[in-house]
């Protein structure tokens, strides 16, 4: 089955401990993103990245880092995580960049205490 | 910047009733115009989506409506149902990304 896992699905931790979320995608995709959803703003973009070892910042990249070392995986890494950064998270992969479709994976819900 | 903006926040709408969701985009370079719908715990998912060379696209019983002059485009979902109710994203795709609208959050009511 086509799809984009992330994990974990929930995540309560504390301000400053360095945490990292993962997202894997089975459907060969060069393009994959990072977005976080929060009430009234929408989806924002973290970071994308158009294949491997191409990262580039989106909309809101200040507290986060990416890394593509595989095709298949994008983790998300919080260095030192704030309490602004309380929000879901979703991860998504395209063949087609920002020109055809986004296949989202199932979140992540983070709390920052 | 908000590049997509969307409109209304909330819509209530009757079982059988047309639910309308409206977009506007600023960036020209935009060429890809999709909609994703989202249930409570899910991710968005694909909902429908048309390219600037089309007015109009219809699926089944939602149809995009497309003014590239105007850079604005619409969801329409006709005979709205109680299962349709979930939270709508209309976005806009370009060579390297693509930017979100904030959401539509529907009600049908039975």
């Amino acid at each position: 089955e086509a799809q984009v896992t992330q994990n974990p699905r929930y995540l309560i931790t504390v301000t400053g401990k360095k945490l990292t979320v993962t997202c894997s995608q089975n459907m060969n995709h060069e393009y994959m993103s990072w977005y976080r959803q929060d009430p009234g703003l929408g989806l924002r973009q973290i970071y994308y990245s158009m294949n491997v070892e191409v990262t580039d910042k989106g909309d809101v990249p200040e507290g986060y880092k990416v890394s593509r070392k595989e095709k298949r995986n994008f983790p998300l890494i919080l260095e030192s995580p704030s309490p602004n950064q309380t929000s879901l998270y979703f991860c998504a992969s395209s063949l087609l960049g920002g020109q055809g479709e986004q296949y989202f994976g199932p979140g992540t819900r983070l709390t920052v205490t | 910047q908000q590049q997509v903006k969307q409109s209304p926040q909330s819509l209530i709408v009757q079982k059988g009733g047309i639910s309308i969701i409206n977009c506007a985009y600023e960036n020209t370079a935009f060429d890809y115009f999709p909609w994703y719908q989202q249930f409570p715990g899910k991710g968005p998912a694909l909902l429908i989506a048309i390219r600037p060379d089309v007015s109009e696209k219809k699926e089944g019983r939602f149809t995009i409506s497309f003014n590239k002059s105007a850079k604005q485009f619409s969801l329409h979902i006709m005979d709205s149902q109680p299962g349709d109710s979930a939270t709508y994203f209309c976005a806009a795709g370009g060579p390297i990304d693509m930017r979100f609208g904030a959401g539509t959050r529907l009600t049908v009511k039975p």
